[in-house]
C-alpha cells in the first residue's frame, strides 16, 4: 500500500524557517518523481514544488522560488521542503504528493499524503 | 507561466442530472491535463489523467475530454457522494481555481 507521511509542520512567526518531511513507504520511491501542494484555508491548490526521481530537475512556484528548497533522499525514501523567509501569506496545509507519468508523457498525482499544516503568524 | 482557469466557479445541479465542468489553458497544454475531487477534510482524489483517461476504480459516470486549450469533466448522472470541489491541474504543475459543484 502506497503511503506518504509529511511531518514538520507547526506555528512559526513571520520571516521563521520550517523544514517539512515526507516518509514515503509502499512503492520504490528513487523511481518517482515527487510533489508538493498546498493548500490555504479554504482556498484552493496551489502547486508548489517539483522534484525529478533522481533529484536533478527541480521546479518552483514563482511564489516561493528563492525561498523555498525541496530535496529527497532516495536512500531514505524522504521527501523533503526547507521553508526559508516565511509570509503569513503561505499558512496552509502543506501535501507531499506522487507524480505518475504514463506511457504518453502524461502527468498526473496519483497519491497524496494527509498533509501536514503550517502556520505562519506572530 | 501557463494559467489554469476554471468554470463555473460554483455548479448547482440536482441529483441525477448532468455536469459539465470547464477547464481553459492560457497556450495549449496537448492533453496533460487532470482532474481531482476534493472532499472537505480530504486530500484531493485523481479522477482524470491524459485528459481523458479514468484514474483505478473512477466509475463510468467521470468523463474527461479536449485537448490543447479547452478542457470538459462531465459527471453523467450526480450522485449524492459527486458533490465537491473539482480542480485540473497542468501536467504536475498548475492548478486551476477550482469548481464547487452543489446540490441544488
Amino acid at each position: 500500500e502506497v503511503q506518504l507521511v509529511e511531518s514538520g509542520g507547526g506555528l512559526v512567526q513571520p520571516g521563521g524557517s520550517l523544514r517539512l518531511s515526507c516518509a514515503a513507504s509502499g512503492f520504490t520511491f528513487s523511481s518517482y518523481e515527487m510533489n508538493w501542494v498546498r493548500q490555504a484555508p479554504g482556498k484552493g491548490l496551489e502547486w508548489v514544488s517539483y522534484i525529478s526521481s533522481s533529484g536533478s530537475t527541480i521546479y518552483y512556484a514563482d511564489s516561493v522560488k528563492g525561498r523555498f528548497t525541496i530535496s529527497r533522499d532516495n536512500a531514505k525514501n524522504s521527501l523533503y521542503l526547507q521553508m526559508n523567509s516565511l509570509r503569513a501569506e503561505d499558512t496552509a496545509v502543506y501535501y507531499c504528493a506522487r507524480v505518475d507519468v504514463d506511457s504518453s508523457g502524461h502527468h498526473c498525482i496519483d497519491y497524496w499524503g494527509q498533509g501536514t499544516l503550517v502556520t505562519v503568524s506572530s | 507561466e501557463i494559467v489554469m482557469t476554471q468554470s463555473p466557479a460554483t455548479l448547482s445541479v440536482s441529483p441525477g442530472e448532468r455536469a459539465t465542468l470547464s477547464c481553459r489553458a492560457s497556450q495549449s497544454v496537448s492533453s496533460n491535463l487532470a482532474w481531482y475531487q476534493q472532499k472537505p477534510g480530504q486530500a484531493p482524489r485523481l479522477l482524470i489523467y491524459g485528459a481523458s483517461t479514468r484514474a483505478t476504480g473512477i466509475p463510468a459516470r467521470f468523463s474527461g475530454s479536449g485537448s490543447g486549450t479547452e478542457f470538459t469533466l462531465t459527471i453523467s448522472s450526480l450522485q449524492s457522494e459527486d458533490f465537491a470541489v473539482y480542480y485540473c491541474q497542468l501536467g504536475p504543475y498548475t492548478f486551476g481555481q477550482g469548481t464547487k459543484l452543489e446540490i441544488k
